[in-house]
């Protein structure tokens, strides 16, 4: 089946500290999205991406959709203690709502 | 505005028993999808409806599990006979049609002991 490989799987940084996560696939997406998981809750949608190349900020956080159509990454500066939590990326292929999700990052922050 | 609403958001039963998951999806929203999420195999999709019809329901894993969506407004998943290895955080999502972004509710934390 259609996999997303999400790296790294856990990052422990200092408040301040900037952090980058990406995703890559064996397969072409049309959609990239970026949620974060905050416990007993379930996934926040963060950022989406429609076009191969593009480059989108939401806040801290920018993401970019890669030009081949097979990995996004996300960024997120100067984080704070709230950005704790896991996040996930997930892909679409075009004419098709199903997502699948990488394993997700889990971010701890130290204040 | 309302998001995604699942009920109940913890359930523990004994293995055998049914277990029925709810879930209201935003209003005006066309698709309704159900997704498991464990340790071992992250986020996996169950199934998915568009306006009220099943589309896709590959993800399902084995015939104990049903899933139906009456109206526009809600759907269930049942789990019957549950068992122990059913247990995992159940979401539902509902998103507009054409690529729109899925939106989840807060789960269900299923323990079937």
């Amino acid at each position: 089946g259609q996999q997303l490989n999400q790296s790294p799987q856990s990052m422990f940084i200092q408040e301040g500290e900037d952090v980058s996560m990406n995703c890559t696939s064996s397969s072409i997406f049309n959609t990239w999205l970026w949620y974060k998981q905050d416990p007993g809750e379930g996934p926040v949608l963060l950022i989406a991406l429609y076009k191969a190349g593009e480059l989108t900020s939401n806040g801290r956080l920018t993401a970019q959709f890669g030009i081949t159509r097979k990995d996004s990454f996300l960024n997120i500066s100067a984080s704070i203690p709230s950005d704790v939590g896991i996040y996930f990326c997930a892909g679409q292929w075009g004419g098709s709502e199903k997502l699948v999700f990488g394993k997700g990052m889990k971010l701890t922050v130290n204040p | 505005d309302a998001g995604v609403i699942q009920s109940p958001r913890h359930e523990v039963t004994e293995m055998g028993q049914e277990v029925t998951l709810r879930c209201k999806p935003i209003s005006g929203h066309n698709s309704l999808f159900w997704y498991r999420q464990t340790m071992m195999r992250g986020l996996e999709l169950l199934i998915y409806f568009n306006n009220n019809v099943p589309i896709d329901d590959s993800g399902m894993p084995e015939d104990r599990f049903s899933a139906k969506m009456p109206n526009a407004s809600f759907s269930t998943l049942k789990i019957q006979p549950s068992e122990p290895r059913d247990s995992a955080v159940y979401f539902c999502a509902s998103s507009l049609a054409d690529n729109q972004p899925q939106h989840f509710g807060d789960g269900t934390r299923l323990s079937i002991l």
